[in-house]
């Protein structure tokens, strides 16, 4: 089955305590994106990968880091995450259709 | 630098009646258009995309678009709503290799 996953769904940690999401994706897209959803403000992208090796910064992309080594998995960082980085987080991939395909989402909370 | 607008926070319609969601959107080069929908506590599906071509769009679940270039418009649009519609909708603009843009979304609520 074609499907992004997202590990883990929901995380509590506190301020300044480094943690990782991880995304994968089994369609081999090239194109992949972190998106975070906060009320009346849609989905912000964060970071973007076109392929291998190749990010870029989207709309919000202070207080995060990605990484691409592999094309299946883009993993989000938060270095030193800060309570305003509390939000639900997407990942994406994108076929040449121009077609997204989100995954489950995780629920971060920042005390 | 891209935007999308929509106007509406939140609509409410009887089940039944007809449905047009707003979206407009500032892109220097020609968009992808696109309408996803995201059910409470669920991800974001794709209901239909405009490339080119003709600007009537047919999507799932019965609903339709259509770009209009002069108004910057791509507003989404359903004859008959259900309550299985009830849901929040996003309007989105990008093109391959680029930002990819959403709106801040519209919150349908569905009346019985």
């Amino acid at each position: 089955e074609a499907q992004v996953t997202q590990n883990p769904r929901y995380l509590i940690t506190v301020t300044g305590k480094k943690l990782t999401v991880t995304c994968s994706q089994n369609m081999n897209h090239e194109y992949m994106s972190w998106y975070r959803q906060d009320p009346g403000l849609g989905l912000r992208q964060i970071y973007y990968s076109m392929n291998v090796e190749v990010t870029d910064k989207g709309d919000v992309p202070e207080g995060y880091k990605v990484s691409r080594k592999e094309k299946r998995n883009f993993p989000l960082i938060l270095e030193s995450p800060s309570p305003n980085q509390t939000s639900l987080y997407f990942c994406a991939s994108r076929d040449y259709q121009e077609t997204q395909y989100f995954g489950p989402g995780t629920r971060l909370l920042v005390l | 630098a891209q935007s999308v607008t929509q106007p509406d926070i939140h609509i409410t319609v009887s089940e039944g009646a007809s449905l047009e969601l707003r979206c407009n959107y500032s892109y220097g080069a020609t968009p992808y258009l696109f309408w996803y929908v995201q059910s409470p506590g669920q991800g974001l599906q794709l209901l239909l995309k405009y490339f080119s071509g003709d600007t009537l769009v047919q999507g799932i679940k019965g609903f339709e678009a259509e770009f209009k270039r002069s108004q910057s418009s791509f507003n989404l649009r359903k004859p008959s709503v259900h309550w299985s519609d009830a849901a929040e909708y996003f309007c989105a603009v990008g093109n391959y290799g680029q930002n990819f843009v959403f709106g801040p979304g519209t919150r349908l609520s569905v009346l019985p």
